[in-house]
């Protein structure tokens, strides 16, 4: 099955700067690739995904870039504020057989330091 | 839009105790997931329905958990007896059909287990 790994844990920034955070999987068939924020104690929401016949995709300040010769993505955001701070999971799907579960990373818990 | 109904929002219970959790999705979507998420970690599939059918629950804990979509609609899910290793949210989401990628998820069932 799929395996996604996801660094760094932890990720402390100054507001302002930007934060990247970086994504593994293993399954070459893979094809959708999803961010998630989660607040804490709150559910899991969409920010931006992108599909395997695209390498980058932009939305206001964040961004996701695709390789898939190395099998890795990764999240940017620019001009990061207070409420970027959360928990950020990347995710990677394959659809075969109609299971197409997403496998999420562990999480990357992103601060931002006034 | 309404989203996806969860219930209840937290339960303790103590070992070998039974327990139930229900979701209601979004009007309309096809697909309905249950998802484990361990404090600390990314959210893991347990079951994946599309309509009232079962599509992977590979990853379901067979022997003490069971889930059940009757008529394409709700969902229940049910862990009996829980373990300690149980305590986690669980997550249900729903997408509008397979292959599309994007969930939407509830705002989770807080179990813990004593």
């Amino acid at each position: 099955g799929e395996n996604v790994e996801q660094h760094p844990s932890t990720l402390s920034v100054q507001e302002g700067d930007s934060a990247v955070i970086k994504c593994t999987y293993s399954d070459s068939a893979s094809n959708y690739f999803p961010w998630y924020k989660q607040e804490l104690g709150k559910r899991p929401q969409l920010i931006i995904d992108i599909r395997s016949n695209v390498g980058e995709k932009k939305d206001q300040r964040i961004a996701v870039t695709l390789n898939k010769t190395a099998k890795h993505f990764s999240l940017h955001i620019t001009e990061t504020q207070p409420e970027d701070s959360a928990v950020y999971f990347c995710a990677a799907l394959f659809s075969g057989g109609g299971a197409d579960g997403l496998t999420f990373g562990k999480g990357t818990h992103l601060i931002i330091q006034p | 839009e309404a989203g996806v109904a969860q219930s209840p929002r937290y339960k303790i219970i103590e070992k070998r105790q039974s327990v139930a959790f229900w979701c209601n999705p979004i009007s309309g979507h096809a697909t309905l997931y249950w998802y484990q998420q361990i404090l600390g970690q990314g959210p893991k599939l347990l079951i994946q329905f599309q309509n009232n059918g079962v599509v992977d629950d590979s990853q379901l804990p067979k022997d003490r958990f069971s889930a059940e979509r009757l008529k394409g609609v709700d969902s229940t899910l049910k862990i009996q007896p829980a373990k300690l290793e149980d305590s986690a949210v669980y997550l249900c989401a729903s997408s509008l059909a397979e292959g599309t990628g994007e969930l939407f998820f509830g705002e989770g069932s807080r179990l813990t287990v004593l």
